[in-house]
C-alpha cells in the first residue's frame, strides 16, 4: 500500500503561537490530501480537503483562516494552526491515496 | 455517503477468529465497503475493501452479503495486537474520496 508520513509526530506550543504540520506521500503523487482531527475518545472528523495548486476546501464549521492549508507540490501538504489555543489541542491526521486512502501516523498537538 | 452501523464493542479470545459485523443498508451500487482500524494514538490503518465479492488478504477476510446491505470482517486468528477500534466505511473509490468515520467497534482481544 501507499505510504503517508507526517511531521512532527508531536508538538507542544504556547498559546498564541502558530504550528505547522507536514503531510507527505512518500511513494506516489497526491493531487488531493485530506486533513482530519480527532479529540480524545472521539472519532476522526474531516477538517478539509487539500488540493494541489488550488485552494483547500473546508468542512462546515472549520475556520479556514485559522487552519491554513498549503498543497504546493504533489507530495506535500501542510496544515498550519494559527494563533493556537488550548482548545486546538488534538490529534491531527492526514490521508492520501490513488484509489484507497492511506493515513499518516498523526501529529499530537498540545497547546499550553 | 451511505451510513454504517456497528456494535459498540466486542471481545474475543486470543487465537480465535474475530467476526466484526457492519450494516450498510443504504449502500449505493458504486460504493465500496472499506475497513480500517485504529490502534491507540496512531493513524488509521487500511485493512481491506470490497465491492460485492468476498475478499481476503494477509490481514483479514471480508464477507459481503449478496444484497450488499451488510458485511463481516474476519480476523482469522486474533492476537493481542489486534486490539483496536475498527471502522467500517462505505465510499466511492478514488483519490478524491473523502472518508466519513463513525464511532467504529472496539475489539478487545483477551489472553
Amino acid at each position: 500500500g501507499a505510504v503517508v508520513s507526517q511531521h512532527p509526530s508531536w508538538v507542544i506550543c504556547k498559546s498564541g503561537t502558530s504550528v505547522k504540520i507536514e503531510c507527505r506521500s512518500l511513494d506516489f503523487q497526491a493531487t488531493t490530501m485530506f486533513w482530519y482531527r480527532q479529540f480524545p475518545k472521539q472519532s476522526l472528523m474531516l477538517m478539509a480537503t487539500s488540493n494541489e495548486g488550488s485552494k483547500a476546501t473546508y468542512e462546515q464549521g472549520v475556520e479556514k483562516d485559522k487552519f491554513l492549508i498549503n498543497h504546493a507540490s504533489l507530495t506535500l501538504s501542510t496544515l498550519t494552526v494559527t494563533s493556537a489555543h488550548p482548545e486546538d489541542s488534538s490529534f491531527y491526521i492526514c490521508s492520501a491515496g490513488r484509489d484507497t486512502q492511506y493515513f499518516g501516523p498523526g501529529t499530537r498537538l498540545t497547546v499550553l | 455517503d451511505a451510513k454504517t452501523t456497528q456494535p459498540t464493542s466486542m471481545d474475543c479470545a486470543e487465537g480465535r477468529a474475530a467476526n466484526l459485523p457492519c450494516n450498510h443498508s443504504t449502500i449505493s451500487g458504486n460504493e465500496y465497503v472499506y475497513w480500517y482500524r485504529q490502534i491507540h494514538s496512531q493513524g488509521p490503518q487500511y485493512i481491506i475493501h470490497g465491492l460485492k465479492n468476498n475478499e481476503t488478504n494477509e490481514m483479514a477476510s471480508l464477507i459481503i452479503t449478496e444484497d450488499r446491505k451488510s458485511s463481516t470482517l474476519i480476523l482469522p486468528h486474533a492476537t493481542l495486537r489486534d486490539t483496536a477500534v475498527y471502522y467500517c466505511i462505505v465510499n466511492t473509490r478514488g483519490a478524491n474520496s473523502k472518508l466519513t468515520f463513525g464511532k467504529g467497534i472496539t475489539l478487545s482481544v483477551r489472553p
